[in-house]
């Protein structure tokens, strides 16, 4: 049973490119969450998404920033025209919901963003 | 108010010595509680959750007391390999939603 599995690992942009970082939840897990750890600094939750739903986003930047989780496929955090401030590690993390939710968060090995 | 606080430390520590952490949550309706650890530049993993009656696992023991909404970790005999940073986590929700906040952690640094 595959964990969370977030890709790429490493991402470079240049500041004004978009960024694309994706997250597969564990198998059987409906939930997901996003993440952003900037060097030194805690977790800082941004947006929680069920597939096509988003639940909370009172964590993401006004502008730039959007997620999603369609019906098919991985979770995307999209940051558009990004600028040396967003360089920062993005997890991704998934729960159960229902009979398996045991509460606990599974997170992924991260997506490490270094906007240049 | 933050919704979870910690101490940031560094708490630093000989081999073999025991340590705790604190941490404080600010909504009465929290429902779980958990202790994650993270090494430097890797994700979170699971420590372990934290239960009223209180719980131990090994060299780690966990409280929760919910009339002062305080939670405590206490690391036994403390190894070099404990190094690392320490995530109090507070969920809310329901059956099928689950809202998570973590404080900023504590970080532990064991010296050999």
């Amino acid at each position: 049973n595959a964990g969370v599995m977030q890709n790429p690992r490493h991402l470079v942009r240049r500041r004004g490119q978009e960024a694309r970082l994706r997250c597969s939840p564990m198998k059987g897990h409906s939930h997901v969450y996003w993440y952003r750890q900037l060097p030194e600094e805690g977790l800082k939750f941004m947006v929680y998404l069920q597939k096509e739903n988003i639940i909370d986003e009172s964590g993401m930047p006004k502008e730039r920033f959007s997620a999603e989780f369609p019906k098919e496929g991985p979770s995307i955090l999209r940051i558009q025209q990004v600028v040396r401030g967003d360089s920062a590690a993005y997890f991704c993390a998934s729960s159960p919901t229902g009979q398996g939710n045991t509460g606990e968060l599974f997170f992924g090995e991260g997506s490490r963003l270094t906007v240049l | 108010r933050k919704e979870v606080e910690q101490d940031p430390g560094p708490f630093n520590v000989p081999e073999g010595a025991t340590v705790a952490f604190n941490c404080t949550y600010s909504n009465s309706a929290s429902q779980s509680f958990f202790w994650y650890r993270q090494d430097c530049r890797k994700e979170p993993k699971l420590l372990m959750s934290v239960y009223s009656s209180g719980n131990e696992d090994g060299r780690f023991t966990a409280q929760l007391n919910r009339a002062s909404q305080y939670i405590s970790l206490l690391i036994r005999d403390s190894k070099l390999s404990d190094s690392a940073t320490y995530l109090c986590v507070v969920k809310r929700g329901t059956y099928n939603f689950n809202k998570f906040y973590f404080g900023s952690g504590t970080k532990l640094n064991v010296k050999p």
